[in-house]
Order: structure tokens, then sequence, then C-alpha cells
């Protein structure tokens, strides 16, 4: 079947770390660019984060860049998301969500969306 | 970067209502527009991409059209499962920035 499941999602205090993990499967997960994408509760959908299928080309949101990094193991289909220096406002639904086709025939519409992971900031 | 501005923000209509969104990006994108469906508890579901293709598997009660800077998402005849919060997004550059949402609701 094809998907993508998140885990790591917790609760922790302002300034803690959380790694997320994406576990793909049921498709050639390297050939594909994947992002991040979260819900903070009450607000809409925002990108956080692209990665390349290569993993060499990385871009960030302004509200996470130089906190959070995205890498990937295309060995093993996971996709992740190393937060630090969290904050309140970092509370959110975390997605990952996959590039429409294969690069270089992205149009980097996300057509396949993992359920999230839930992250909750709070002392 | 791109500025994405949806309206309605929420809006009541019945089943079988014909239903129109509007999407407005603050610099012209072409048709690097898509539409996604959201649902508490579930996976956003991709319903338009390119500005006016429908995504494989969604019904074709649902269309969208624009180009440049103006876009629209039309439900010809709104089915009961249709009601959820609706999100464009600008693909043509990073930050790929979403619209604030048009949350659908029953009248």
């Amino acid at each position: 079947e094809v998907q993508l499941v998140e885990s790591g999602g917790d609760s922790v205090q302002p300034g803690g770390s959380l790694r997320l993990s994406c576990a793909a499967s049921g498709f050639t997960f390297s050939t594909y660019e994947m992002n991040w994408a979260r819900q903070a509760p009450g607000k809409g959908l925002e990108w956080i984060s692209y990665i390349s299928g290569s993993g060499i080309d990385v871009r960030y949101a302004d509200s996470v860049r130089g906190r959070f990094t995205v890498s990937r193991d295309n060995a093993k289909n996971a996709l992740y998301l190393q937060m630090d220096g969290l904050k309140a406002e970092d509370t959110a639904i975390y997605y990952c969500a996959r590039d429409d086709s294969p690069a270089p025939d992205s149009k980097h519409a996300f057509d396949l969306w993992g359920q999230g992971t839930m992250v909750t900031i709070s002392s | 970067d791109i500025q994405m501005t949806q309206s309605p923000s929420s809006l009541s209509a019945s089943v079988g209502d014909r239903v129109t969104i509007t999407c407005r990006s603050s610099h012209n994108i072409n048709n690097n527009l898509n539409w996604y469906q959201l649902k508490p508890g579930k996976a956003p579901k991709l319903l338009i991409y390119a500005a006016s293709a429908l995504q494989s598997g969604v019904p074709s009660g649902f269309s969208g059209s624009g180009s440049g800077t103006d876009f629209t998402l039309t439900i010809s005849s709104l089915q009961a499962e249709d009601f959820a919060t609706y999100y464009c997004q600008q693909s043509l550059t990073t930050p790929y920035s979403f619209g604030q949402g048009t949350k659908l609701e029953i009248k």
C-alpha cells in the first residue's frame, strides 16, 4: 500500500528538542521530493520544509529556519525532521507530504500525506 | 514571499448547492495552484493541481480554474461528504504558501 506514516510527536517544554519520522512505503521513495507541513490548533496549513530526492537540496520556512533540520535516509525509506529550540508556537499537527511526481516532473502539488503526528510545546 | 488570500473564510451551504471558493496570489504564479480538502483527524487530500487538473480519484463535481493571480474552486453539487475545510496552495516557489482556508459548513 502506498502510504506515509509519521511518528515521534510528543509533549515537550519550550527550548526542547524532538525528532519526527515519516515512514514511506509502496513507492520508490528516493525518486520523490518530500515536504513537511503543519497545522496549529485552530489555524490553517503551513508549509515548513522541502527536501530533494537526493537530500542535497533543502529549504525552510522563515518560521523554522535555523531551528529545524530536514533529512532523509533513502535506504530506509524514511524522512526526518529534527526540531530544536522549540517554542509554544510550534505546537501543531505535523504532516509529511510527497510531491506529486518523481523529479524533475513534479509540479510540487502534495498528492500523498500522512495522518500527522501531534507536537505540543508547553511548560 | 508569495501571499495567498482565500475568500470567503467560511461558507454555509446545503446539499445540492453549487459552491465557489476564490484564491488570489500576491504574485503571478501562472497555473502553479493546488487545492486541498482537510477534515479533522484525516490526512489532507489533493483535489486539484496545476489550477485545473482533477487529481485521480476525486469526484468530477470538483473543478478548478484560473491563471496568473486569480483562481477558483467550484463544487457543482454539494454532497454530505464535501463539508470540510478547503485550502489553496501555490507551488511556483518555496515557501509553498497556503491560503488561510475556507470552512464549508452545513446550512
